[in-house]
C-alpha cells in the first residue's frame, strides 16, 4: 500500500516563527510536490523535486523554500510564517514519466496567528 | 502559469441521475491528463491518467474521455450514488509538474 505521511494533521504558528512541514514517502518516487490548498483556488503547487538535491519552483513558491536530502523525504520551509500562508499543505508524490497518478499525503492544517 | 479550468464550480444532482463535468487544459506541451477524487477529510484519489487523443477510461460508474487535440477531458458518473459526493480534481501533466484545476464539488441529493 503506498504510503505518503504528512508530520502533522494540524499545526499553529505564530507569525514570523520557522516552520517546517516534513513529509515521507514509502514508494521509492523520484517526484514529490508540495501544493497548498484554499477555497475558491484549488491546488496550487509550490515546489516540486524530481530527484534527491533537485528542486523546482511551482507557482506560489514565494515564502517557501524545499529540501530533499534523501529520496523519500520532502521537506516545505516557512523561512518566516505569515498570516497569509494559513492554509491546507499536500504533499504528493509519483513515480518518474511512466503515466502514473500522484498519491497524496493527509495534508496539514497550518493556521498562523 | 498553466491554466487548467474546471466547469462547473459546483454541482447538485440527484441521486440516480447521471452527470458530466468538464476539465479544459493547454494543448500544447501535453504528456497526461488525470483526474482525482477528494472525499471530505481523506487524500485526493486518483481515478484516471490518460494520455492518448480518444482515450476513454472507465472505473466502474465512472468514465472519462480526452481530446488532447482541443484540450478538454470529461468525467461522466452514470447512477449518481452518496458516495460519489465529493470533489473532482483534474490534472494536466507537462511531463515534470503536475497542475490541478480548482475542482468541480459534486453533491447528491437523496
Amino acid at each position: 500500500d503506498v504510503k505518503v505521511t504528512q508530520s502533522s494533521r494540524y499545526l499553529v504558528k505564530r507569525t514570523g516563527e520557522k516552520v517546517f512541514l516534513e513529509c515521507v514517502q514509502d514508494m521509492d518516487h523520484e517526484n514529490m510536490f508540495w501544493y497548498r490548498q484554499d477555497p475558491g483556488l484549488g491546488l496550487r503547487l509550490i515546489y516540486f523535486s524530481y530527484d534527491v538535491k533537485m528542486k523546482e519552483k511551482g507557482d506560489i513558491p514565494e515564502g517557501y523554500s524545499v529540501s530533499r536530502e534523501k529520496k523519500e523525504r520532502f521537506s516545505l520551509i516557512l523561512e518566516s510564517a505569515s498570516t497569509n500562508q494559513t492554509s491546507m499543505y499536500l504533499c504528493a508524490s509519483s513515480r518518474i514519466r511512466l503515466n502514473t497518478e500522484a498519491f497524496f499525503g493527509q495534508g496539514t492544517r497550518l493556521t498562523v496567528v | 502559469i498553466l491554466n487548467v479550468e474546471q466547469s462547473p464550480q459546483s454541482l447538485h444532482v440527484q441521486e440516480g441521475d447521471s452527470t458530466n463535468f468538464t476539465c479544459s487544459f493547454p494543448s500544447s506541451n501535453f504528456y497526461a491528463l488525470h483526474w482525482y477524487r477528494w472525499e471530505t477529510a481523506k487524500s485526493p484519489e486518483a481515478l484516471f491518467v490518460m494520455t492518448l487523443n480518444g482515450d476513454e477510461k472507465k472505473k466502474g460508474r465512472i468514465s472519462a474521455t480526452l481530446n488532447t487535440k482541443e484540450g478538454y477531458s470529461y468525467l461522466y458518473i452514470k447512477g449518481s450514488q452518496p458516495e460519489d459526493s465529493a470533489t473532482y480534481l483534474c490534472a494536466f501533466d507537462t511531463d515534470d509538474k503536475i497542475i490541478f484545476g480548482k475542482g468541480t464539488r459534486l453533491h447528491i441529493l437523496p
